[in-house]
């Protein structure tokens, strides 16, 4: 099955640096997706990307999707401690006739203030 | 608009067990999908609904059903509960028209089997 491999698995970071993460899949995904998960919360949509090499900004958010289609980043500019959660990316291969979501493992942010 | 709403939101079951959780999409949301969210497993696919139909299921035994009704609608039962089904269960909604593949979660049901 599909696999998405997320890193890294926790940052710790000063409040005010910018943080990056990634996923990489083993096979192709048309649409890219990330979460972010408070405790004992679902996880709330960021950003959607839907081309190979689109680069998608929500605030202080950036997303790219990678050219081959296999990869794609995340990057948090200036943080700040309601940063702090675990983000995910998942990845969609609607091709396939199907809406599932293949989910990473997450990242867990700590912003120090 | 009001997101997707779960009911419970907490459940305490014994093994041997059946639960049934609700979950009830976004207005105008015609697609729905249960997630299982474990510590070691992370989020995993249980099954699509599209217009009362079952659209795919992921890789779960055959005590995890679900269903949707005309109202998009959704209920997921799991019978005879074991140990491992501990677990957040999230459910998740999409338009489901067009070229809109953006899932919104609601907040999970979390489910503790004793």
């Amino acid at each position: 099955g599909q696999q998405l491999n997320q890193s890294p698995q926790s940052m710790f970071i000063q409040e005010g640096e910018d943080v990056s993460m990634n996923c990489t899949s083993s096979s192709i995904f048309n649409t890219w997706l990330w979460y972010k998960q408070d405790p004992g919360e679902g996880p709330v949509l960021l950003i959607a990307l839907y081309k190979a090499g689109e680069l998608t900004s929500n605030g202080r958010l950036t997303a790219q999707f990678g050219i081959t289609r296999k990869d794609s980043f995340l990057n948090i500019s200036a943080s700040i401690p309601s940063d702090v959660g675990i983000y995910f990316c998942a990845g969609q291969d609607s091709g396939a006739g199907s809406y599932q979501l293949t989910f990473g493992k997450g990242t867990k942010l700590s912003v120090i203030p | 608009k009001a997101g997707v709403t779960q009911t419970p939101r907490y459940l305490i079951k014994t093994r041997g067990q059946q639960v049934t959780l609700s979950c009830s999409p976004i207005s105008g949301h015609r697609s729905v999908s249960w997630y299982q969210q474990t510590p070691g497993q992370g989020l995993q696919f249980l099954f699509e609904y599209f217009s009362e139909t079952q659209r795919n299921k992921g890789n779960f035994p055959g005590r995890f059903s679900g269903r949707q009704f005309s109202n998009s609608r959704s209920e997921m039962n799991v019978s005879t509960l074991e140990l491992g089904d501990s677990a957040l269960y999230l459910c998740a909604s999409r338009v489901g028209l067009g070229s809109s593949y953006e899932q919104y979660f609601g907040p999970g049901t979390r489910l503790t089997v004793t």
